[in-house]
């Protein structure tokens, strides 16, 4: 059983088009993040749901859109793609305590074109 | 804010080689220390995690140890293999238990046979 689990895997599109990236975890877990890798690897934080609830938010801009439906799902749409957009996302979850590590999804690999 | 500065790499061993990645962070109070580690095409993995002063993290012949007086969280392993190939991630948990990971910047290592 898949515990991060992530749709699609690859996504290729054109500039200015409107995409979903899907996020699911098994694990029961409270705490739900969108994290994005850059081209050198970089990882930074974009987005954190605990229980449906948007908690983090950081400088991302406004065409990224998270949407959680349930504790178990975090989804992430994005509009209107920039050629910058181009990354891999990744998404995580975690139980609600300081000392538990992230457990994390496969990654979606973007390429705007 | 806080931040994680890791070894710039890339980093190239032959097999059996003793390996040391330096990380080092700046962080208010003491968050939890992680190692993921990410291989080619793949998500992340956590490899070790060290939740307070002096505890020593390890998993897989990897070791790190939490050094409050240095600020440091440096990996180390005494004889890599071929397998050990990949990006490795320090990383902090940012405020408290719903925090997103702080990561520092990868450190790429090859092992040769």
């Amino acid at each position: 059983d898949t515990a991060v689990s992530q749709t699609p895997k690859y996504l290729v599109t054109q500039m200015g088009n409107d995409k979903s990236i899907k996020c699911e975890q098994n694990l029961g877990h409270d705490t739900m993040y969108w994290y994005k890798q850059d081209s050198k690897k970089f990882l930074k934080i974009m987005f954190s749901y605990n229980n449906k609830e948007l908690i983090i938010n950081e400088t991302v801009p406004n065409r990224f859109s998270p949407k959680s439906p349930d504790k178990a799902h975090l989804n992430l749409h994005i509009n209107s793609l920039e050629l910058g957009d181009s990354a891999v996302y990744f998404c995580a979850s975690s139980p609600g305590n300081m000392a538990n590590e992230q457990f994390f999804g496969p990654g979606t690999r973007l390429t705007v074109l | 804010g806080n931040s994680v500065t890791q070894m710039e790499g890339p980093v190239t061993l032959s097999e059996e080689a003793f390996l040391t990645i330096n990380c080092t962070y700046t962080a208010t109070g003491y968050p939890s220390l992680f190692w993921y580690v990410q291989y080619p095409g793949e998500g992340l993995q956590l490899l070790l995690k060290a939740t307070k002063a002096d505890d020593k993290g390890s998993n897989k012949g990897f070791e790190a140890t939490y050094r409050k007086e240095t600020t440091s969280f440096h990996l180390e392993k005494g004889s890599v293999q071929v397998s050990d190939s990949a990006v490795y991630f320090c990383a902090l948990r940012n405020g408290g238990s719903q925090g997103n990971l702080i990561f520092g910047k990868g450190t790429k290592l090859s092992v040769k046979p």
